[in-house]
């Protein structure tokens, strides 16, 4: 069963503008994870953020993680068309054996 | 590095016939995942391995399912008497560590597999 829920669906700014994509979660983590998928290829791994942890920067992106009420925020800024993709958030509920369930994905086109 | 490579990256068959598929981790990478993506969705988990041992198949979605990773490298996912329901796009992760918090995976490209 699917954990995150993000939000947008599907979200079409220009070049250059700012995107931010939340995510929700029901149950306790150790950790919340972002990943980019492009059309057709596997899951690329962008920034893991420990549930202790408020925010995380790596390059334009920004990730936010509220525990309280179990939501993330991702923010990419000055976005590229390179940056057309979808966006997915997992996490572990609180497990330490690895396995990750991920949302549905947020669709992002940046349009030159 | 070489990264996670998973083979083949398309394979159509015929339902009811059984099919094999192949994913090689990152050398050294001591935990390996199999994931089920349905067109439209996100990864949904099949199964986990650390090293040769299988320590999760809860989600493998029926008794034609089966992997295995008999010299803790290179796993196989094979699907018996293959369904419909079964068109999907297959993945293969890694990690370096087993049974630790805190770890990106590492996917492959994956496999889609669509039943005619």
């Amino acid at each position: 069963s699917q954990q995150g829920e993000e939000d947008p669906q599907a979200l079409s700014i220009q070049e250059g503008e700012n995107a931010t994509m939340n995510c929700s979660y029901k149950t306790s983590i150790n950790n919340l994870q972002w990943y980019r998928q492009n059309s057709g290829r596997g899951l690329v791994h962008l920034i893991l953020i420990r549930s202790n942890e408020r925010e995380k920067h790596s390059g334009r992106l920004r990730v936010t993680l509220d525990t309280s009420k179990k939501s993330s925020s991702l923010l990419i800024t000055a976005s590229r068309a390179a940056d057309t993709a979808s966006y997915f958030c997992a996490t572990d509920r609180g497990s330490t054996l690895g396995r990750l369930y991920f949302g549905r994905g947020t669709q992002l086109t940046v349009w030159p | 590095g070489a990264g996670v490579s998973q083979s083949p990256r398309y394979k159509v068959a015929k339902r009811g016939q059984d099919v094999a598929l192949r994913c090689d981790p990152i050398s050294g990478h001591v935990s390996l995942f199999w994931y089920q993506q349905a067109l439209g969705q996100g990864p949904e988990f099949l199964t986990y391995f650390q090293n040769e041992a299988q320590l999760d198949k809860s989600g493998l979605p029926s008794d034609r399912f089966f992997a295995e990773r008999p010299e803790g490298s290179v796993s196989t996912l094979k699907i018996q008497r293959t369904q419909q329901e079964d068109s999907a796009v297959y993945l293969c992760a890694s990690s370096l560590q087993g049974l630790q918090r805190h770890q990106p995976q590492h996917f492959g490209d994956g496999t889609r597999l669509s039943i005619l």
